[in-house]
């Protein structure tokens, strides 16, 4: 079946610093990923669309120079949160959409900055 | 009226039981209709599609209203294992466009 890998799970970092988070398209080609946000008790929230060899599509309040989304080849994308802050902590999670399935969701990042 | 209603819950049935979760979407364009589930602190798996003609696994079936603009779930015979979060999600926008419920908590009793 079609398996989305992300990682890592769960990180902790200081306030002020970056964070990288990957998403990885393991057995099909992602032309397009989605990344989604979701904070306790809430439903996932998209942040944005992840497009290879272009420009990401942000939703509507969600800072692109803050949460920077690349997506360099058909089988990867990554999320970095710039100058993590303690209210961005929250489960970052990323999903695509391979031919002939549902959503696949990736495992999920939890971050937490202190 | 929000995209997507749906009762957060929870809804606490004991073992064996029948339950049945709705959600209504306000987007009449909307293509495609899924149930996921979402074990606590896990990412959503999807749990089934949601047809016109309905749709049946187990002890799982999903129905989809789009005169009503609703879908639906009906677990039967409810085990332990069922205890989750279960999400409606609807695809529209030519697919791009993902709207998700907030979620429905399930707690089976023994």
């Amino acid at each position: 079946g079609a398996v989305v890998s992300q990682h890592p799970s769960r990180v902790i970092c200081k306030s002020g610093t970056s964070v990288k988070i990957e998403c990885r398209s393991l057995d099909f080609q992602a032309t397009t990923m989605f990344w989604y946000r979701q904070f306790p008790k809430q439903s996932l929230m998209l942040m944005a669309t992840s497009n290879e060899g272009s420009k990401a599509t942000y939703e509507q309040g969600v800072e692109k120079d803050k949460f920077l989304i690349n997506h360099a080849s058909l089988t990867l994308s990554t999320l970095t949160v710039t100058s993590a802050h303690p209210e961005d902590s929250s489960f970052y999670i990323c999903s695509a959409r391979p031919e002939g399935y549902g959503y696949t969701f990736g495992s999920g990042t939890r971050l937490t900055v202190v | 009226r929000k995209e997507v209603e749906q009762d957060p819950g929870p809804f606490n049935v004991p073992e064996g039981a029948t339950v049945a979760f709705n959600c209504t979407y306000s987007n009449s364009a909307s293509q495609s209709f899924f149930w996921y589930r979402q074990d606590c602190r896990k990412e959503p798996k999807l749990l089934m599609s949601v047809y016109s003609s309905g749709n049946e696994d187990g002890r799982f079936t999903a129905q989809l209203n789009r005169a009503s603009q609703y879908i639906s779930l009906l677990i039967r015979d409810s085990k332990l294992s069922d205890s989750a979060t279960y999400l409606c999600v609807f695809l529209s926008g030519g697919y791009q466009k993902v709207t998700f419920g907030t979620g429905t908590k399930l707690q089976v009793i023994p």
